[in-house]
Order: C-alpha cells, then sequence, then structure tokens
C-alpha cells in the first residue's frame, strides 16, 4: 500500500518558474526524503528531512516537514528544463528496524524551455 | 549514476516461467532492497536483505524470494510469473549500521530491471 500522497499528479511550468510539489503520509515516521526519476529508470536521492527538522535546503531545493500535518513540500527554484522528471516523497516508519521506505504515487514535472 | 548496476536491463518472460533479477550494491554498502514499480505508481518494498539475511518483507507472496551474497551483490527470484509481475524492478542499496544518523536511511537505487510477462 502507498504511505503517502503527492499533489498535484502533474505540474507543467515555464524555465525559470519555481516548483512547489506536496506530499503528505499516514503514519509517524523517522524521516521522510525526496527523489527523483527520469523516465522509468533508477530513483535519486534529493534531500533527506528528519522528523524533529521543519525545513532543509540544498542547493536549488528546499523541503519543509510538518508532523503535525503529516506533510511536507518540495520547492524548485528557478526550475530548469533538466528538472523535468518525476518526484517522489518516501518516508520510513518510527519504530521500523529495516529501513523499508515507503513510496507515494508521485509527481511528474515538467519544465517547458 | 550511484554505483549500484541491476541485470539484465530488459527481460521478457512467460506466464508460469521463473526469472532471477541481479544487483550488485554500492562500495561500502551492506544492506539490499528490493521494489517492484508497476507503470505510472511509487516503489513498493519487496523486501531487504541484511548480512544475508532477509531483514523485512512488504506485500509480495512466497514466489519472490531473494538471496544476498557475502559480498552484499543481491538476487530477486520470482517463481510463477504472472501477468501483473509486469514491471520496473529496482533494487537499492544503504548503509545500514554504518553511516552516522540518518544516512544509513538514504537509499541509492540501480537503474532498474524492466521485466515483461507475456
Amino acid at each position: 500500500s502507498q504511505q503517502g500522497e503527492e499533489d498535484p499528479q502533474a505540474l507543467s511550468i515555464q524555465e525559470g518558474e519555481n516548483a512547489t510539489m506536496n506530499c503528505s503520509y499516514k503514519t509517524s515516521i523517522n524521516n521522510l526524503q525526496w527523489y527523483r526519476q527520469n523516465s522509468g529508470r533508477g530513483l535519486v536521492h534529493l534531500i533527506l528531512i528528519r522528523s524533529n527538522e521543519r525545513e532543509k535546503h540544498s542547493g536549488r531545493l528546499r523541503v519543509t516537514l510538518d508532523t503535525s500535518k503529516k506533510s511536507s513540500s518540495l520547492l524548485i527554484t528557478a526550475s530548469r528544463a533538466a528538472d523535468t522528471a518525476s518526484y517522489f516523497c518516501a518516508t520510513d516508519a518510527r519504530g521500523g528496524s529495516n529501513y523499508k521506505l515507503t513510496f507515494g504515487k508521485g509527481t511528474l514535472l515538467t519544465v517547458n524551455p | 549514476e550511484t554505483g549500484v548496476t541491476q541485470s539484465p536491463t530488459h527481460l521478457i518472460k512467460t506466464r508460469g516461467q521463473q526469472v532471477t533479477l541481479r544487483c550488485s550494491s554500492q562500495s561500502g554498502h551492506n544492506t539490499v532492497s528490493w521494489y517492484q514499480q508497476a507503470l505510472g505508481q511509487g516503489p513498493q518494498f519487496i523486501f531487504q536483505y541484511y548480512r544475508e539475511e532477509e531483514n523485512g518483507r512488504g506485500n509480495f507472496p512466497p514466489r519472490f524470494s531473494g538471496l544476498q551474497f557475502p559480498n552484499y551483490s543481491s538476487e530477486l527470484n520470482v517463481n510463477a510469473l504472472e501477468l501483473d509481475d509486469s514491471a520496473l524492478y529496482l533494487c537499492a542499496s544503504s548503509a545500514k549500521g554504518l553511516a552516522g544518523g540518518p544516512k544509513g536511511y538514504e537509499q541509492y537505487f540501480g537503474p532498474g530491471t524492466r521485466l515483461t510477462v507475456t
């Protein structure tokens, strides 16, 4: 079963604009991660935020986490055509011992040149 | 690009057959997880191997089985293939217990094996 739900399912923007994707999840978590996937290939780890953190930055990426609402957002600033991909949030459950990740269905981001 | 490799890249099998997929983990990683990704969906956790033993399993039947070898590489075996097994199979390695803090939770994915069952 899917833990998280990304919103929107698809997003189309122009190069240079910002892209915001949201993720909601159901159970208490240790960490939340965001991954990128290009054209049905392997996933690339983007950023991890711990449950006791509220915001984290990495280059053009900004992630926020609201554990009271069980939600997270990923902001990509000054988007580029190369950012076109599917973006997934993934959580690992608090108390879990096997580092299992539970993924949402993803947001398909298209950045038009 | 991660240091995780998978083989083969593509595979076509007939319903009822058996298949073995292979994964080599990133150097320094001791844990391998396998995921199934159906078209348009997020990856679904199949199972994880740590120190050559299964360390957690998702909601997949026993005909999905695996192995991890002393060099931390891994195999996924699927018996009695069904049409619904058609998917992208991803393996991911991580450094459970080796990396400090939450780093052990970061998983490094291979490019996947596209399995088509006809």
